[in-house]
């Protein structure tokens, strides 16, 4: 158990809805990270926040939102959900965001958009 | 733009062989890190690499930090049945944008 966690486990959605994924990182950590992870694909990295600012930025979409709140738990917004979406979403943690970093997973949030 | 190119793509060996993979890149790294990855499950990180040359083990792996910087290296050592799976480099660019991003992935089989 990484200490990760990311809720719900599985969502199965309609094509034009939106959605919202939820993570709490381990105990301590201030920095949380978002990858997307299509069917046999590697991990693309979305976005990352520190202490609750944005600190850097991937190729997310502009459909595509987060934040990181007070608590320091991280929800992603996906919304105008289209079939390609379907995807591993995961979200990582570390101590502080720096590039000297060990990034702890949560085991993600299968996402099937019908 | 920047990726980290792994080799080989996948591999099938027998239970018991000794296995190496390695991760390139085209610019220079400051952290290396290792990832194992189940079907459906999330990346457990296997090694951390912090220094140039440097070489760390955990348990029946071991990790090297290319001294170019540039790459890194992963070896198992007796594979097992468990140890299926993909296995990813990933490490932060140095343009200062945080940014963690992760190679193209070597898939393990084992033959037993």
């Amino acid at each position: 158990d990484s200490g990760v966690t990311q809720t719900p486990k599985h969502l199965i959605t309609a094509t034009g809805q939106r959605v919202t994924l939820r993570c709490s990182p381990r105990s301590g950590d201030l920095s949380v990270y978002w990858y997307q992870q299509s069917l046999d694909q590697g991990l693309q990295f979305l976005i990352q926040y520190y202490n609750g600012e944005e600190r850097a930025k991937g190729n997310i979409l502009e459909r595509f939102s987060a934040q990181q709140f007070p608590d320091l738990h991280s929800e992603l917004n996906l919304s105008s959900l289209e079939l390609g979406d379907s995807a591993l979403y995961f979200c990582a943690s570390s101590v502080a965001g720096g590039t000297n970093e060990k990034l702890f997973f949560g085991s993600g949030t299968q996402l099937s958009v019908l | 733009g920047q990726q980290l190119n792994q080799s080989p793509q996948s591999m099938f060996i027998q239970e018991g062989e000794d296995v190496s993979m390695n991760c390139t890149s085209s610019s220079i790294f400051n952290t290396w890190l290792w990832y194992k990855q189940d079907p459906g499950e999330g990346p457990v990180l296997l090694i951390a690499l912090y220094k140039a040359g440097e070489l760390t083990s955990n348990g029946r792996l071991t990790a090297q930090f290319g001294i170019t910087r540039k790459d890194s290296f992963l070896n198992i050592s007796a594979s097992i049945p468990s140890d299926v799976g993909i296995y990813f480099c990933a490490g932060p660019l140095t343009s200062g944008t945080y940014k963690y991003i992760f190679g193209t992935g070597t898939r393990l089989k084992v033959l037993a």
